[in-house]
């Protein structure tokens, strides 16, 4: 157990809707990464917040966004969703405000499927 | 940009034999770290490696930072069952304010038992 929860495990919705991810770090853990994982993508990295302020953005969309509360759980809003967006996305958090020098410690992901 | 490649991308091999993945960047890493994830499962952190011709080793797993610290691999002896799952390298990739950490493109290993 990684210590960082993500909900929902599964969510299956329709092309066009919006949809909300949510995880919640480990202990301790200031900096909350969201990664999106597909079949032939592989693990890309969207967007890291860190103390409630976002830190660093990879390719995330515009139709993509997220944010950290002050309990440092977070959330990554999804909307007009497409098919394309079918993927798993995964929560990681860290101790440090910089991503490259310490370990990153994964949830169970979110498995989205858009019909 | 960084890209950060592995090979192979999949691997074969009976249980007992030895495995290698092999991780090149396209430009010279500070540090690289090894994940693996099980089928199903999440990426977890296996070890960080960051001087030039570093070698580490978990148990039958030995990880090796390049001399010019643009290549790592990793070696497992022995292959188990339990062995199975993809195996991702990360580095940084400096760019504007912030860095960010680059996965590689995994080695998916199937141990047949």
């Amino acid at each position: 157990d990684s210590g960082v929860t993500q909900t929902p495990k599964h969510l299956i919705t329709a092309t066009g809707q919006r949809v909300t991810l949510r995880c919640s770090p480990r202990s301790g853990d200031l900096s909350v990464y969201w990664y999106q994982q597909s079949l032939d993508q592989g693990l890309q990295f969207l967007i890291q917040y860190y103390n409630g302020e976002e830190r660093a953005k990879g390719n995330i969309l515009e139709r993509f966004s997220a944010q950290q509360f002050p309990d440092l759980h977070s959330e990554l809003n999804l909307s007009s969703l497409e098919l394309g967006d079918s993927a798993l996305y995964f929560c990681a958090s860290s101790v440090e405000a910089g991503q490259t020098n310490s370990p990153l410690h994964f949830g169970n992901g979110t498995r989205l499927t858009v019909t | 940009g960084q890209q950060v490649m592995q090979i192979p991308q999949y691997q074969h091999v009976q249980e007992g034999e030895d495995f290698t993945t092999y991780c090149n960047s396209s430009t010279t890493l500070s540090n690289i770290q090894w994940y693996k994830q099980r089928p199903g499962g999440h990426p977890v952190f296996l070890i960080q490696l960051v001087k030039s011709g570093e070698v580490k080793k978990q148990k039958r797993l030995t990880f090796q930072f390049g001399e010019a610290k643009k290549n790592s691999s990793l070696h497992i002896t022995a292959t188990q069952t339990t062995d199975v799952g993809t195996y991702f390298c990360a580095g940084p990739n400096y760019g504007g304010a912030t860095n960010k950490l680059i996965f590689g493109t995994g080695t998916l290993l199937a141990v047949q038992p």
